[in-house]
């Protein structure tokens, strides 16, 4: 299976903080890499897929970048709506695997 | 828009079965996947397995093989996901997704099953 690990696994950061979060594959997987975001209670959220084509809908904001086995997520600049847990997920090869997620908090 | 809407919450028994439904509205389905996945309380994201309804094909985490069967039923555009032979560590949030065609775009409303004596 292919191991995705997230870095850091939690933040502390202000609004109008541009935060960036690492992931990386075990091996490489091309650009077949999504982000997720998810609130308490709430099912995960489409935010990327391409490594960085934009989801419709989701605000520029969030940038997607990377190739091969390293991969960012940047938040150009964080807003209270933006706090959540984020998540990357390979779709190169099954078993699909999610990255063990990352949670961004409010300093 | 589209929307995946999932059966109810569900309280089982070890060693039984639990079965979820997940029903798609307002957009194209067919030439799509159908992702579940599952939360444990306070955990990350485990994918289980997928179906490609037009090829009827379907694939499983390699942990979950012969204890998951994921179906569909095209003429009510509905997708299940059955899990056989639970144990407590199977009590999760249960999610569908839409894979477009794999990017897994649109998320069900997510199913709590909780497994206990």
């Amino acid at each position: 299976d292919i191991q995705m690990t997230q870095s850091p696994s939690s933040l502390s950061a202000s609004v109008g903080d541009r935060v960036t979060i690492t992931c990386r594959a075990s091996q490489g997987i091309t650009k077949y890499l999504a982000w997720f975001q998810q609130k308490p209670g709430k099912a995960p959220k489409s935010l990327i897929y391409g490594a960085s084509s934009l989801q419709s809908g989701v605000p520029s904001k969030f940038i997607g970048s990377g190739s091969g086995t390293d991969f960012t997520l940047t938040i150009s600049s964080l807003q209270p709506e933006d706090f959540a847990t984020y998540y990357c997920q390979q779709y190169y090869d099954y078993p699909w695997t999610f990255g063990q997620g990352t949670k961004v908090e409010i300093k | 828009q589209v929307q995946l809407v999932q059966s109810g919450a569900e309280l089982k028994k070890p060693g039984s079965s639990v079965k979820v439904s997940c029903k798609a509205s307002g957009g194209a389905f067919s030439s799509y996947s159908i992702s579940w996945v599952r939360q444990a309380p306070g955990q990350g994201l485990e994918w289980m397995g997928l179906i490609i309804p037009v090829l009827k094909t379907t694939n499983y985490a390699q942990k979950l093989q012969g204890r998951v069967t994921i179906t569909a039923d095209e003429s009510t555009r509905t997708y299940y996901m059955e899990l056989n032979s639970l144990r407590s560590e199977d009590t999760a949030v249960y999610y569908c997704a839409r894979g477009n065609p794999n990017d897994l775009d649109v998320w069900g409303t997510g199913t709590t099953v909780t497994v206990s004596s």
